[in-house]
């Protein structure tokens, strides 16, 4: 079965420190691999689509295929990157996403 | 805001009766889809539909039912069979604008809880 593991519940760091937040995954196609964030009184949305290999906010995710992983990562996190983020899998191409049980990160000045 | 659209933001219900949540989209999206969020567990797919008149279920449809008769409207319907209906309700749409591109759009979702 398709699933999405996100191993960190929270992951607390200081401004200007890396970030990296985990997400393995186990899925015998070609996956599509996204990740949601959701900021405090804010909707879920999109942050960045591992197809675009884009940098948003600073953040960056690469697919490793070999270890079955789409870590996210920031350089240098920011107060406002606060927030509940979600590692979530297309199984079937058609949007029918697995989430992983999401990792809060906290980031204190 | 505005794109997705659910309703009340707030639910309560008695243990033992039916009630729907209203999910409305004018994003002319193709496909909407409902999860449900519960602490430490994530977002898990309960219902999800590609196109009107059809629908499909998720990973966790139990007790729960649901009608697609407009492009717009999703409604999700909790019946007195889903054991522990207490949870947050998310609704989402998306457009099929190619493999590994598309995004779901959420709703600001629904607390509903059984009494």
């Amino acid at each position: 079965a398709q699933r999405v593991t996100q191993p960190e519940k929270l992951l607390s760091v200081f401004k200007g420190a890396p970030v990296e937040l985990k997400c393995n995954y186990s899925y015998s196609g070609s996956p599509e691999l996204f990740w949601y964030v959701q900021y405090s009184r804010q909707r879920l949305q999109l942050l960045l689509r591992h197809i675009s290999r884009e940098s948003i906010k600073g953040f960056t995710a690469d697919l490793n295929k070999g270890e079955t992983s789409f870590h996210l990562k920031k350089p240098f996190a920011q107060e406002e990157d606060s927030a509940m983020y979600y590692c979530a899998l297309d199984q079937t191409g058609f949007q029918k996403l697995v989430f992983g049980t999401g990792t809060r990160l906290l980031v204190s000045p | 805001d505005g794109g997705i659209t659910q309703s009340p933001k707030y639910l309560f219900r008695k243990e033992g009766q039916n009630v729907t949540l209203s999910c409305e989209q004018n994003l002319n999206h193709d496909a909407m889809y409902w999860y449900r969020q519960d602490p430490g567990q994530g977002l898990r797919l309960i219902y999800y539909s590609q196109i009107v008149n059809d629908f499909q279920k998720g990973d966790i449809a139990e007790g729960y039912s649901v009608s697609r008769e407009k492009k717009e409207s999703f409604p999700l319907t909790v019946t007195s069979a889903q054991k522990n209906p207490t949870a947050f309700y998310l609704c989402a749409s998306s457009t099929h604008s190619g493999r590994g591109y598309n995004e779901q759009f959420f709703g600001p979702g629904t607390r509903l809880t059984v009494l």
